[in-house]
């Protein structure tokens, strides 16, 4: 049962588009997280917040935005894409134990 | 810094064959240790997990592991393997810094002949 929700699951799109990659959760956790993740390859961490009006960009650095307003939702943002931005998003969340709840994941195209 | 090894890329059993997946992490204190199963196209899913306690731990889907201190590994295992079972499987470990970031190996996939 999904707990966490990623919208669209596939996104195929032109350079130079503005998008945002959807992320909600309906557990109230208080941390949620952004992976991007190439096929077949290792997860990076790109973005995370630990609440509200709270976010930190990650290890990997990339060209997207987030933002947390709501509990709830956490947004990715890319204001222009390009095909390099082409991979898999993946959004977590989790509460007060260190387990991670993983939606399931959008896969961008950028042509 | 902290890691997480996971040594074999690729592995290949036959259905019904016993499986263990590899991993070693470079650790400061006790760590906590995760295994995660991803199905193509899909996120992924917490198979088990340990903190502290009995060094072995039990998941889902049969599987298990067993956390050695003194190899600082987390190998899973599981019994008999089903086709199903084919997937890309990632060990992690909770960073210290008190962020409650993963450090992610760099995964396993897991392939089933029939």
């Amino acid at each position: 049962e999904a707990d966490i929700y990623q919208t669209p699951r596939y996104l195929v799109i032109g350079t130079g588009k503005k998008i945002t990659l959807e992320c909600s959760q309906t557990m109230g956790h208080d941390k949620m997280y952004w992976y991007q993740q190439d096929p077949g390859m290792e997860l990076h961490l790109i973005h995370y917040s630990y609440g509200v009006n709270s976010t930190e960009k990650g290890d990997l650095s990339s060209e997207s935005t987030v933002s947390r307003i709501r509990t709830e939702h956490f947004p990715l943002t890319l204001e222009s894409a390009r095909p390099s931005h082409t991979s898999q998003y993946l959004c977590a969340s989790s509460g007060d134990s260190y387990g991670y709840t993983f939606g399931s994941g959008t896969r961008l195209t950028v042509v | 810094a902290q890691s997480v090894t996971q040594p074999d890329i690729h592995i290949t059993v036959s259905e019904g064959a016993s499986l263990e997946l590899r991993c070693n992490y470079s650790y400061g204190a006790t760590p906590y240790l995760f295994w995660y199963v991803q199905s193509p196209g899909q996120g992924l899913q917490l198979l088990l997990k340990y903190f502290s306690g009995d060094t072995l731990v039990q998941g889902i889907k049969g599987f298990e592991a067993e956390f050695k201190r003194s190899q600082s590994s987390f190998n899973l295992r599981k019994p008999s393997v089903h086709w199903s079972d084919a997937a890309e499987y990632f060990c992690a470990v909770v960073s210290t810094s008190g962020t409650y970031k993963y450090i992610f190996g760099t995964g396993t996939r897991l392939k089933v002949l029939a």
